[in-house]
């Protein structure tokens, strides 16, 4: 079985672009997980959503960060107008059930020029 | 708030000896899970071991075993007869529930060596 998939591995973008990063979680996982990891530290929390509904969303900043799960298709975090202090690894989670183990994508590095 | 703290940043070990990984963390929840993750060079997350706040059975996994105190609010990762492959940051991670939310709350890790 295929784990979680995240693409692209790396994506580089000008400052005031969109980044577009996509989730594919393990099939038959409804629950996706968002994490930001900055150079040197722990993974941070963004945001937890199920198929179609945002459950919380209190790590993800109030601005040009959103996210989606819909019911057809992969997670999609956004980042509109980027900074460079978006740069960061950005790392996606699914599980079966809310309290089973969350599964890990290799993450998708963003660098911001 | 929850927190989880990792007070060694890094260690080092030699091959085929015995090292202990720090974790404690703070919380006011009985019922929550404990996790340590392994992220390699590679940048990958993998799952060590979990541990569920309700066992009093520590957790193992091979090579890998877990101390866990619930009173102290301790959860020691020890690895067995190390590997050059342990070579990683290791994460400890707190998830609970309460709100109906899984997330984890990480560590800020610590680095680990292998040396040959």
């Amino acid at each position: 079985n295929a784990g979680v998939m995240q693409n692209p591995r790396h994506l580089v973008r000008r400052r005031g672009q969109e980044a577009r990063l996509r989730c594919s979680p393990v099939k038959g996982h409804s629950h996706v997980y968002w994490y930001r990891q900055l150079p040197e530290e722990g993974l941070k929390f963004m945001v937890y959503l199920q198929k179609e509904n945002i459950i919380d969303e209190s790590g993800m900043p109030k601005e040009r960060f959103s996210a989606e799960f819909p019911k057809e298709g992969p997670s999609i975090l956004r980042i509109q107008q980027v900074v460079r202090g978006d740069s960061a690894a950005y790392f996606c989670a699914s599980s079966r059930q809310g309290d089973q183990p969350q599964h890990f994508g290799d993450g998708t590095r963003l660098s911001i020029l | 708030a929850q927190t989880v703290t990792q007070s060694q940043p890094e260690m080092s070990v030699q091959e085929a000896e015995t090292v202990t990984l720090s974790c404690t963390y703070d919380t006011s929840e009985n019922n929550y899970y404990l996790f340590w993750y392994k992220q390699p060079p590679s940048r990958q997350m993998i799952l060590v071991i979990r541990q569920e706040a309700y066992k009093q059975q520590n957790a193992t996994e091979n090579r890998f075993s877990v101390n866990f105190q619930k009173a102290a609010k301790s959860f020691s990762l020890k690895i067995s007869d190390s590997q050059l492959g342990d070579t990683a940051m290791y994460f400890c991670a707190f998830m609970t529930s309460p709100t109906g939310t899984y997330k984890y709350i990480f560590g800020t890790g610590t680095r680990l060596k292998v040396l040959a």
